[in-house]
């Protein structure tokens, strides 16, 4: 069945670093590709999405390209803030045989000052 | 921004009991979901709905578990007759096409002594 599988976390960073989560799928179909971002107590919110191969969604300075030959989605920005330490989670949305969107374990991001 | 609202926002039950968690999706959305989050880690997909009906299940939507749209505005979650590893933060969803962002809700944290 599908499946997504994410970098462990936490992931430690200093304010202005690069950061890298990655991500990578396993789908029967053709999905959509997904990073959500959930802050303390909150429920889940969308970051960026990309529909189809090589597309490049982005959002507050986050970047993640859809890469069918490697089957990933790996997620970027260039210079963290403190304000980013959330839980990063990846998903894909697939509707071979229903419709349902999947979300791999999360990633805890700390961004130290 | 529209929102989808969840009550109660804390449960507390006896185990063997039956609880109803409530959800008002975003008010033309077609496509709804349930899942759930334990220990803020993985978040795992329960169940969808579309046109009335259930779209895709999983696993863990064993027979102990139901869903319903009793009227226009309402998505509920029902569990029969709770377990102690019921215990987690159940989050709805919904969204106006498949393959779109999911809007979450702030969860309902269940607790099942």
């Amino acid at each position: 069945g599908d499946s997504v599988t994410q970098m462990e976390g936490p992931v430690t960073l200093s304010e202005e670093a690069f950061l890298t989560i990655n991500c990578t799928y396993t789908a029967t179909g053709y999905p959509s590709l997904f990073w959500y971002v959930q802050y303390p107590g909150e429920g889940l919110q969308l970051l960026l999405k990309a529909t189809k191969a090589d597309d490049k969604g982005s959002n507050k300075g986050f970047e993640a390209t859809y890469r069918k030959e490697t089957t990933s989605f790996h997620l970027e920005k260039g210079s963290v803030q403190v304000s980013d330490s959330a839980v990063y989670f990846c998903a894909l949305s697939d509707n071979t045989g229903g419709f349902k969107t999947i979300f791999g374990a999360g990633t805890r991001l700390f961004v130290k000052a | 921004e529209p929102e989808v609202t969840q009550t109660p926002s804390h449960q507390v039950t006896q185990m063997g009991q039956e609880v109803i968690l409530r959800c008002v999706p975003i008010s033309n959305h077609l496509y709804f979901y349930w899942y759930r989050q334990i220990l803020g880690q993985k978040v795992e997909f329960l169940v969808s709905f579309y046109n009335n009906e259930i779209s895709e299940k999983s696993e863990i939507f064993d027979d102990q578990f139901s869903v319903e749209r009793p009227d226009g505005s309402n998505f509920t979650l029902k569990i029969r007759s709770t377990k102690l590893e019921d215990s987690a933060m159940y989050f709805c969803a919904s969204t106006d096409s498949f393959n779109e962002k999911l809007f979450f809700g702030s969860g309902t944290q269940l607790s099942v002594l």
